[in-house]
């Protein structure tokens, strides 16, 4: 089975911090996802990466960015942190080569900035 | 702009009954997936079934069926014979064959099944 390692479940930050949240997938997928999840306003996407040191902007990326040094790991970096970036966080990856592969999720971080 | 909607944010069932969730999408793409998910309370995302527009025959898997109707850009999701451990939030999404590696998710609903 595909695993998808979110490293924290949850973190509590102060606005203005630097904050990193780190996703690793075993199973040599080429597209990995950064998403928010927001009660009412479903799943949406920040950034997503189909290759090595590619990446592309989603619909809510502004105050976000992203790494993928590594095939394996991808990471969403908030630069400042503000309160309205509280949020539940998911990371997702799947195959490039089949439309039809379903995403594979981690378990998620709730992020609180205060 | 492609979109999916689900106007159901919360929906109970008795157990051992049959409950359906609905969801609509808008595109213009005559060709692309569709997928419900489901989140249980412990978070993680997992799929439950995927249907391929050029295929007319609604997918099934165990007591989870789809009711897909192209036409009428319509892809509700039943579950029968529900169980507790179906209570959690469900997504749809779509995704487009070209173009994007992208997939559109549905506001989700939340599903309670009674005991």
């Amino acid at each position: 089975d595909v695993k998808v390692t979110q490293s924290s479940r949850y973190l509590v930050k102060r606005t203005g911090e630097k904050v990193f949240l780190e996703c690793v997938q075993d199973m040599d997928h080429e597209n990995m996802f950064w998403y928010r999840q927001d009660p009412g306003l479903g799943l949406r996407l920040i950034y997503f990466s189909y290759d090595v040191k590619m990446k592309e902007k989603g619909d809510i990326p502004e105050g976000y960015s992203v790494s993928r040094e590594k095939k394996e790991r991808f990471s969403l970096i908030l630069e400042s942190a503000s309160t309205n970036q509280t949020s539940m966080y998911l990371c997702a990856s799947t195959v490039r080569s089949s439309y039809n592969s379903p995403l594979h999720f981690g378990n998620g971080t709730r992020l609180t900035v205060t | 702009a492609q979109t999916v909607t689900q106007s159901q944010p919360e929906m109970s069932v008795q157990e051992a009954e049959t409950v359906t969730l609905s969801c609509t999408y808008d595109t213009s793409e005559s060709d692309y997936y569709l997928f419900w998910y489901k989140q249980p309370p412990s978070r993680q995302m997992i799929l439950v079934i995927r249907q391929e527009a050029y295929k007319q025959q609604n997918a099934t898997e165990n007591r989870f069926s789809v009711n897909f109707q192209k036409a009428a850009k319509s892809f509700s999701l039943k579950i029968s014979d529900s169980q507790l451990g179906d209570a959690a939030m469900y997504f749809c999404a779509y995704r487009p064959t070209s173009g994007t590696y992208k997939y559109i998710f549905g506001t989700g609903t939340r599903l309670k099944v009674l005991a």
